[in-house]
C-alpha cells in the first residue's frame, strides 16, 4: 500500500531564509507525487506535480521539488520565504497506475517569522 | 471563471440528523472526491466517482452516503449513523487519473 510521511509537522523559518518541508513516500509502483498548499479555511491548491518526467520540478510561487527515487523521497524547497508562503502543506502520491486516487500526508505547518 | 464551489460554508447537526453537503463543478472534470479533515491531521477519502452515475467508497464511508446524477454535481450526506461529524469537508475534481484534483473551499460541519 502506498504511504506518505511528512516529517515535521511544523517549521519555522525567518522571512527570506530557505524553506524546506520533507515528504517521504512508499509505492510499489511509480507515482506520481503532489504538494499542494492550504490557507486557512480554504481549500487546497496545487503548487506543482511529478509525473515521471524531470526530477526536478518548479511549482508556482517560487516553489520547487526533487523526486529521488533511490532515496523515496520528493522535498519540497524555496530559497527564500514570503510572509505570504505561511500555511499548510501536504504531500500527496497517487495509490495506482490508474492514479484515480490519492494519499495524503499529515501535513507541515509553515510559520513565517519577520 | 471555472472552479468547485461548496455550500453551505458552515452548517451545524442536530443529533439524528441528516445533513447534504453540496458539491457543483463547472470544469467538465469526470472525477469527483469527498475528503475529511480533522484539525492537524492530512485528508481522508469518503468517496469518489470517476465517471455519472457510479461511485465507490473511500477510507471512511461509513455513516455518509453521496449521489452523482449530473456530471457537474456530488452531495455528500452525513447520516446520523456518522457519529463523530464534526469535520472540515473537501470536495474535489480532476479530468482523469494522474491528473491533478482541484479542490473547493469546504464545508465546516459542527455539531449542536
Amino acid at each position: 500500500a502506498q504511504s506518505v510521511t511528512q516529517l515535521d509537522s511544523h517549521v519555522s523559518v525567518s522571512e527570506g531564509t530557505p524553506v524546506l518541508l520533507r515528504c517521504n513516500y512508499s509505492s510499489s509502483y511509480s507515482p506520481s507525487l503532489f504538494w499542494y498548499v492550504q490557507h486557512p479555511n480554504k481549500g487546497l491548491q496545487l503548487l506543482l506535480k511529478y509525473t515521471s518526467a524531470a526530477t526536478l520540478v518548479k511549482g508556482i510561487n517560487g516553489f520547487e521539488a526533487e523526486f529521488k527515487k533511490s532515496e523515496t523521497s520528493f522535498h519540497l524547497t524555496k530559497p527564500s520565504a514570503h510572509m505570504s508562503d505561511a500555511a499548510e502543506y501536504f504531500c500527496a502520491v497517487t495509490r495506482n497506475n490508474a492514479g484515480n486516487m490519492l494519499t495524503f500526508g499529515g501535513g507541515t505547518r509553515l510559520m513565517v517569522k519577520p | 471563471d471555472g472552479g468547485i464551489t461548496q455550500s453551505p460554508k458552515y452548517l451545524f447537526r442536530k443529533e439524528g440528523q441528516n445533513v447534504t453537503l453540496s458539491c457543483e463543478q463547472n470544469l467538465n472534470h469526470d472525477a469527483m472526491y469527498w475528503y475529511r479533515q480533522d484539525p492537524g491531521q492530512g485528508l481522508r477519502l469518503i468517496y469518489y466517482s470517476q465517471i455519472v452515475n457510479d461511485f465507490q467508497k473511500g477510507d471512511i464511508a461509513e455513516g455518509y452516503s453521496v449521489s452523482r446524477e449530473k456530471k457537474e454535481s456530488f452531495p455528500l450526506t452525513v447520516t446520523s449513523a456518522q457519529k463523530n461529524p464534526t469535520a472540515f469537508y473537501l470536495c474535489a475534481s480532476s479530468i482523469s487519473g494522474n491528473q491533478p484534483q482541484h479542490f473547493g473551499d469546504g464545508t465546516r460541519l459542527s455539531i449542536l
